[in-house]
């Protein structure tokens, strides 16, 4: 979950593991979902998307899990690699809505070698 | 294809001078976005173009802030009479947005402003 302070809830694992970064978004009305990573001194990259209409999409090394019920994303990265380290973002919106997405506040993960 | 493009890259100014920030959205993209990123944070929406509808500008900080993109293109982002607190990355995304569906979007990368 995310915290209030300075400082982005950090997730440490080890080269291998698999990690899962987990997401809880505030609008029971958000139904299209969006994982970015961002690397230091990069914009964030497009990772994986899910529409409410799906509870779990598989992607290359990822995967995105979406509970509504509970309104809790998880974005799973199986085999955890040292390249992988950087901070990850959720984001909701509402299709027909603002166009304008939330973003969460970020997790950054760390992998040791 | 080229992505989203940002300039410049970096811009260290003295506080009271006004900065100019350029962004290249991707081609046919309709839709424009500005964030602000204070370090070790998320991501502050600033403002929304869309194809030729009003921006959206309910994220500007304060009136020092504006923005305009022109021929639904090119954006710029000006900060007048600039503060120490407006130190931070300034990121641009554009995405398409058609027939009412949004899709990701694609971020440049970003140009960090240093206020003296």
């Amino acid at each position: 979950g995310e915290s209030v302070g300075l400082h982005l809830p950090t997730l440490s694992v080890q080269e291998g593991d698999n990690s899962i970064i987990n997401c809880a978004y505030s609008n029971s009305a958000s139904d299209y979902f969006i994982w970015y990573k961002q690397e230091s001194g990069k914009g964030p990259q497009f990772i994986i998307d899910i529409r409410s209409n799906m509870d779990k999409r598989q992607g290359q090394r990822v995967t995105v899990l979406l509970n509504k019920t509970v309104k809790h994303l998880s974005l799973q990265i199986a085999a955890t690699q040292p390249g992988d380290s950087a901070v990850y973002f959720c984001a909701e919106n509402i299709q027909g809505g603002s166009y304008i997405p939330t973003f969460g506040r970020g997790t950054s993960l760390i992998v040791h070698p | 294809g080229a992505g989203v493009s940002q300039s410049p890259s970096n811009k260290v100014t003295e506080k009271g001078k006004d900065v100019e920030l350029r962004c290249d959205p991707i081609s046919g993209h309709t839709a424009l976005y500005w964030y602000r990123q204070s370090l070790g944070q998320g991501l502050e929406f600033l403002i929304y173009f869309q194809g030729n509808s009003a921006p959206d500008k309910s994220g500007l900080p304060s009136d020092r802030f504006s923005a305009e993109r022109t021929g639904g293109s090119v954006s710029t982002l000006t900060i007048q009479r600039t503060q120490q607190e407006d130190s931070a990355v300034y990121l641009c995304a554009s995405s398409l947005i058609a027939g009412g569906i949004y899709n990701e979007q694609f971020f440049g990368p970003g140009t960090r402003l240093t206020v003296l």
